[in-house]
């Protein structure tokens, strides 16, 4: 069974740089056929897709936050990362890391992890 | 970015009632749609994919179709668990895109 978990901070200040990871267990990163996702959800909203990141390193970001975002991922480590620059109270929301089955959609989340950001 | 209007926003409804939830792509997707269900404070679950294929342990209650570009989500029988929101996402072309949801409440 796979699983994913996010981890880092809880509160961010504006204008610095919200970074999150996401441990996969359960399966591999390196495996490939998979593209290991970030999405958000503003307090009370809907869900925002945020970017991926397959195995080869090779990326999509949204074009709406593509000026700041910026993924990768440590095979070694079993984990992808997310980092959001020059944050802003509208970046404050729950941040989902997910792996997304190309076509057969998101299949596995992580728990979730709310992200404030305030100073 | 493709567009996912979904309709409608919210619907009340009794235990053992037929919900059909509809979200309209901008352009068309194919098959390539997918169905999550929400409950608060919890993850969205993958209900359905590819349109009408129905993800591993997931109740035969629920079905999806696909008409042109028009997708619909049906509950065949509501049960207590099955009020949540509900939210269609177009697979077909990045950036993924998501529907706004559908809260589907106790009538």
């Amino acid at each position: 069974q796979v699983q994913l978990q996010e981890s880092g901070p809880g509160l961010v200040k504006p204008s610095q740089t919200l970074s999150l990871s996401c441990t996969v267990s359960g399966g591999s990163i390196s495996s490939g056929g998979y593209y290991w996702s970030w999405i958000r959800q503003h307090p009370g909203k809907g869900l925002e897709w945020i970017g991926y990141i397959y195995n080869s390193g090779s990326t999509y970001y949204n074009p709406s936050l593509k000026s700041r975002v910026t993924i990768s991922v440590d095979t070694s480590e079993n984990q992808f990362s997310l980092k959001l620059s020059s944050v802003t109270a509208a970046d404050t929301a729950v941040y989902y890391c997910a792996r997304d089955v190309q076509r057969g959609g998101l299949d596995y989340w992580g728990q979730g992890t709310l992200v404030t950001v305030s100073s | 970015d493709i567009q996912m209007t979904q309709s409608p926003s919210s619907v009340s409804a009794s235990v053992g009632d037929r919900v059909t939830i509809t979200c309209r792509a901008s352009q068309d997707i194919g098959s390539w749609l997918a169905w999550y269900q929400q409950k608060p404070g919890k993850v969205p679950k993958l209900l359905i994919y590819a349109a009408a294929s129905l993800h591993s342990g997931v109740p035969s209650r629920f079905s999806g179709r696909k008409s042109g570009t028009d997708f619909t989500l049906t509950i065949s029988s509501l049960q207590p668990e099955d009020f949540a929101t509900y939210y269609c996402q177009q697979a077909n072309t990045f950036p993924l895109t998501f529907g706004g949801g559908t809260k589907v409440e106790i009538k």
